[in-house]
């Protein structure tokens, strides 16, 4: 399977945990967007990165949340102190930047990682 | 980023073709229109993308009036496996942008 890959697909913590969620994206791809979902919303954009540069990340977003592409290929999110409020899924795309000024940039998603904070 | 504005939701029935309707009042000269469907506990999945007149690809058709102010997705002969939330998203990927979705069309289809 050539898709984007998260792991883990669940994961169940503790309040006050942290937690790290990891994303192999599409091999050719240089752009890679973290998204978080809760139900009933679209995907809310949490950061994206353009091969191992982080070029933006969402002012939503708290000190707790961090992520990492080192290598320009796969990516982690890792969330500390983890809080009730962050249960979610959390969705991982990637994509072929677009040449020059061209807006026609297609994402491919993976299956996401659901997490549950008790 | 241009916004956009679909129905939060619309029913069909098998069998039917259903058209989901985008405004984008504000679209760029350069933006596209990206259409996304997303089933439950899944990711989005792309489905069709156009810059203007009509696109149609194996799983649905895009019009884009001349004015580019509003688009339609249109799917043929839906059954109970399109039912799913679809996202209207203008604007997206360039150099220094990032794609915002809304909260899309939730479409049931009924038997």
């Amino acid at each position: 399977d050539t898709g984007v890959s998260q792991n883990p697909r669940h994961k169940i913590t503790k309040r006050g945990q942290n937690v790290t969620f990891r994303c192999d994206p599409i091999s050719e791809h240089n752009r890679l967007y973290w998204y978080r979902q809760t139900l009933g919303q679209g995907p809310e954009f949490l950061t994206y990165f353009q091969n191992e540069a982080q070029l933006e990340k969402s002012r939503l977003l708290s000190d707790r949340f961090s992520a990492e592409r080192p290598k320009g290929s796969f990516s982690t999110l890792e969330i500390q102190r983890t809080e009730q409020g962050d249960s979610a899924m959390y969705l991982c795309a990637s994509s072929l930047a677009p040449r020059g000024s061209g807006t026609n940039e297609k994402l491919f998603f993976g299956s996401g990682t659901q997490l549950s904070v008790l | 980023l241009a916004k956009t504005t679909q129905p939060i939701s619309m029913d069909s029935y098998e069998g039917q073709e259903v058209n989901i309707t985008c405004s984008h009042n504000n679209i760029a000269t350069n933006d596209y229109i990206t259409w996304y469907q997303q089933f439950p506990s899944q990711g989005p999945r792309f489905i069709i993308q156009g810059y203007k007149t009509k696109v149609t690809n194996e799983v649905a058709s895009l019009f884009i009036p001349a004015d580019r102010k509003s688009s339609t997705l249109s799917l043929p002969r839906v059954s109970l496996s399109d039912t799913a939330v679809y996202y209207c998203l203008v604007g997206v990927g360039s150099s220094a942008s990032k794609i915002i979705f809304g909260s899309g069309t939730r479409l049931s289809i009924r038997p």
